[in-house]
């Protein structure tokens, strides 16, 4: 079956732009989680949906970011006036329950 | 709470030779340790994962873990490097409750020498 999607999958922007990134989950996966793979810090976990439980936000780095999900599938990771600092990868997972995700090919962020 | 070290930023084998790769995690409660590969400009890949049970866990590709709750470690092995192999290799601890998120360590870049 279809595995987590993300797109795009590169987007370059000027620095204090907003930029949305789109993350398609497994079919039936109530968990999802968004992460962000930078040259400074490595793999970080930013933010964590379940089912329509409240979003675990404590790994958002400020508040430019935000993310949503509707319908508990299709998420949406906003970044508002970006920085360079921000240029990264930013990866999705979902996962049915427990303990394994499954992660999506990642958007490589890029901040000019 | 978790963390995750990898010991070894970069690690070069042989061709055949044996690959271990050396991780160690702090938890405060019991730990689900797991082995993801990145191949060149591709998505995380689970390799191996250890939530409860046999403490010797196997995955794709021929590598194995095993889990040592005295040392706190879970280092990831395979007997023979094969040129398919080189990759970054990322360990990382998530717990048995809440968020279940990810910890991972800095990752571990594997050459492999033909």
């Amino acid at each position: 079956g279809a595995g987590v999607s993300q797109s795009p999958s590169n987007k370059v922007t000027e620095k204090g732009k907003d930029v949305e990134l789109r993350c398609d989950p497994i079919s039936g996966h109530t968990a999802l989680y968004w992460y962000r793979q930078s040259l400074g810090q490595g793999l970080e976990f930013l933010i964590y949906f379940q089912g329509n439980s409240a979003p675990d936000k404590s790994g958002l780095p400020s508040d430019r970011f935000s993310a949503e999900r509707t319908g508990g599938s299709v998420s949406t990771l906003t970044i508002q006036r970006t920085q360079q600092e921000d240029s990264a990868v930013y990866l999705c997972a979902s996962s049915p329950t427990g303990s394994r995700q499954y992660f999506g090919p990642g958007t490589r962020l890029t901040v000019t | 709470a978790q963390s995750v070290t990898q010991l070894g930023s970069h690690v070069s084998v042989s061709e055949g030779a044996l690959v271990l790769l050396r991780c160690n995690y702090s938890s405060s409660v019991p730990p689900y340790l797991f082995w993801y590969v990145q191949y060149p400009n591709q998505g995380l890949q689970l390799l191996l994962k250890y939530t409860t049970g046999a403490t010797l866990v196997k995955g794709i590709n021929g590598f194995e873990a095993e889990f040592k709750k005295s040392e706190t470690s879970f280092h990831l092995t395979k007997p023979s490097a094969h040129m398919s192999d080189a990759a970054e290799y990322f360990c990382a601890v998530s717990v048995q409750t809440g968020a279940n998120n990810l910890f991972f360590g800095t990752g571990t870049r594997l050459t492999v020498i033909p």
